[in-house]
């Protein structure tokens, strides 16, 4: 399979845990998002990467995530002390045109519950 | 602030029948939109893009038109199916900030019925 994955595809996490979820995204992409899914709602954009480089970070994304891109590959996206409204599906796209202009390739997302 | 609203939550039709989307942007018009079908658990999978200058878009049963005056995209499905069920998610580029980064609508859940 070619496309972007992650891992893991659940996650269920008691209140004040720490999780990190990963992306590998299509092999070629430079650019690399991470967005953020409730029920009943699109998409919300929380950070991207041009290879390494972490150029954005939206407000959405509180000091308890932190995003990494080592080497330019796979990413993983980290949250601290995790509360109840970080209830959410996470999802991953890449993208190989550098300017941002062409369509992005989802993972299948992973899907946090926090008790 | 830069917007994307789809106004209808669910649309229901028969099968055959087209199926007629609605997306509507706030502000400066977008370099372009993006059209995605996301089915439920999964992440949504890219279907379609218009530029600015494009007036009308088409692939295979699917066609997507751009109007710069009224503010809207339209994305129709003709002779409809079952299995074209799904959520449609409309997207817009972020002028404010990373080029690339991408607002969404909340989507429309369409249902093809037999």
């Amino acid at each position: 399979d070619t496309g972007v994955s992650q891992d893991p595809r659940h996650k269920i996490t008691k209140r004040g845990q720490n999780v990190t979820f990963r992306c590998d995204p299509i092999s070629e992409h430079n650019r690399l998002y991470w967005y953020r899914q409730t029920l009943g709602q699109g998409p919300e954009f929380l950070t991207y990467f041009q290879n390494e480089a972490q150029l954005e970070k939206s407000r959405l994304l509180s000091d308890r995530f932190s995003a990494e891109r080592p080497k330019g590959s796979f990413s993983t996206l980290e949250i601290q002390r995790t509360e109840q409204g970080d209830s959410a599906m996470y999802l991953c796209a890449s993208s190989l045109d550098p300017q941002g202009f062409n369509e992005q390739y989802f993972g299948p997302g992973t899907r946090l519950t926090v008790t | 602030s830069q917007k994307i609203e789809q106004n209808s939550e669910a649309l229901n039709i028969q099968e055959g029948k087209t199926a007629t989307l609605t997306c509507n942007y706030t502000n400066y018009s977008p370099a372009y939109l993006q059209w995605y079908r996301q089915d439920p658990g999964r992440g949504p999978v890219f279907l379609l893009l218009i530029r600015e200058n494009e007036k009308e878009k088409r692939k295979e049963r699917l066609k997507v038109t751009f109007d710069t005056t009224l503010k809207q995209s339209l994305f129709h499905i003709t002779a409809s199916q079952p299995a074209d069920s799904a959520t449609y998610l409309c997207a817009r580029m972020n002028y404010g900030g990373s080029q690339g980064n991408l607002i969404f609508g909340k989507g429309t859940k369409l249902s093809v019925k037999p």
